[in-house]
C-alpha cells in the first residue's frame, strides 16, 4: 500500500523554467490538495480537488495551474518558475468522510 | 478568515517529563480539528481528528482534547522517540487544512 507518492523528491530549476510536479494516490481518495510549507509559515493551501475534473484554489495558487483527469493523479504544474516558489511542496489525499487526510513525503525545489 | 496559533513554538523536555502543547483557533464552522507529527525531511503523519468540544483521543503516550476555542496536545512520560514538529490544523470543509506553525518538541535522554 503506498499511499500518497510524491516525486520527485527534489529539484532544482533555473526561474522561467516549467515544471510538473507529480502526485498520485491508491486508496480511491476524492479529495487530493496541494500544500507548500515555508520556514515560519506553516503549510499553505494551494489548490484542492474534490474529485476527477473539478478543481479550485487555495490560499496561495498564484503561479500554480492543476487538474484531475483521473481520481489517482493530481499533478502540479509551475508554468515560469520564480525564486518565491522556492519551498517544499505537499500532497494529500482524503476520502469524502475526511477523517483522516494523508500526506505524501514532499518534493523539496529550487528555484535559482 | 479561519486562524490556528500554536504555542510553545519549540519545547524541550527530559524523558519522563509530562506537558501539553496548546492549539488555538478561530474557524466559521468547524469540520474537524487535526494533528500532526512531522519528522525532520518527511511528510505529516497523522495522528488524530477531533469534531466536537468535549471529545478527546489517545494514542500511546499521546492524547488530545479539543474545546471551543483550543486543542490539547497531552505528552506523558515522553521518551526521545517522541522529539518532532507537532502540527494542527483545521478544517471549514473540503478537507482545506489551515495550519499553524507547529510546536518543535525535543526530549533529551
Amino acid at each position: 500500500n503506498a499511499g500518497v507518492t510524491q516525486t520527485p523528491k527534489f529539484q532544482v530549476l533555473k526561474t522561467g523554467q516549467s515544471m510538473t510536479l507529480q502526485c498520485a494516490q491508491d486508496m480511491n481518495h476524492e479529495y487530493m490538495s496541494w500544500y507548500r510549507q515555508d520556514p515560519g509559515m506553516g503549510l499553505r493551501l494551494i489548490h484542492y480537488s474534490v474529485g476527477a475534473g473539478i478543481t479550485d484554489q487555495g490560499e496561495v495558487p498564484n503561479g500554480y495551474n492543476v487538474s484531475r483527469s483521473t481520481t489517482e493523479d493530481f499533478p502540479l504544474r509551475l508554468l515560469s518558475a520564480a525564486p518565491s516558489q522556492t519551498s517544499v511542496y505537499f500532497c494529500a489525499s482524503s476520502s469524502l468522510s475526511g477523517n483522516t487526510i494523508y500526506f505524501g513525503e514532499g518534493s523539496w525545489l529550487t528555484v535559482v | 478568515e479561519d486562524q490556528v496559533t500554536q504555542s510553545p513554538e519549540a519545547l524541550r523536555l527530559q524523558e519522563g517529563e509530562s506537558s501539553s502543547l496548546n492549539c488555538s483557533y478561530t474557524v466559521s464552522g468547524l469540520r474537524g480539528l487535526f494533528w500532526y507529527r512531522q519528522d525532520p525531511g518527511k511528510g505529516p503523519e497523522f495522528l488524530f481528528t477531533l469534531y466536537s468540544a468535549g471529545e478527546e483521543k489517545e494514542k500511546e503516550r499521546l492524547k488530545a482534547t479539543l474545546t471551543k476555542k483550543e486543542s490539547f496536545l497531552h505528552i506523558t512520560a515522553p521518551k526521545p522517540e517522541d522529539s518532532a514538529t507537532y502540527l494542527c490544523a483545521v478544517s471549514g470543509g473540503a478537507q482545506k487544512l489551515v495550519f499553524g506553525q507547529g510546536t518543535r518538541l525535543t526530549i533529551n535522554p
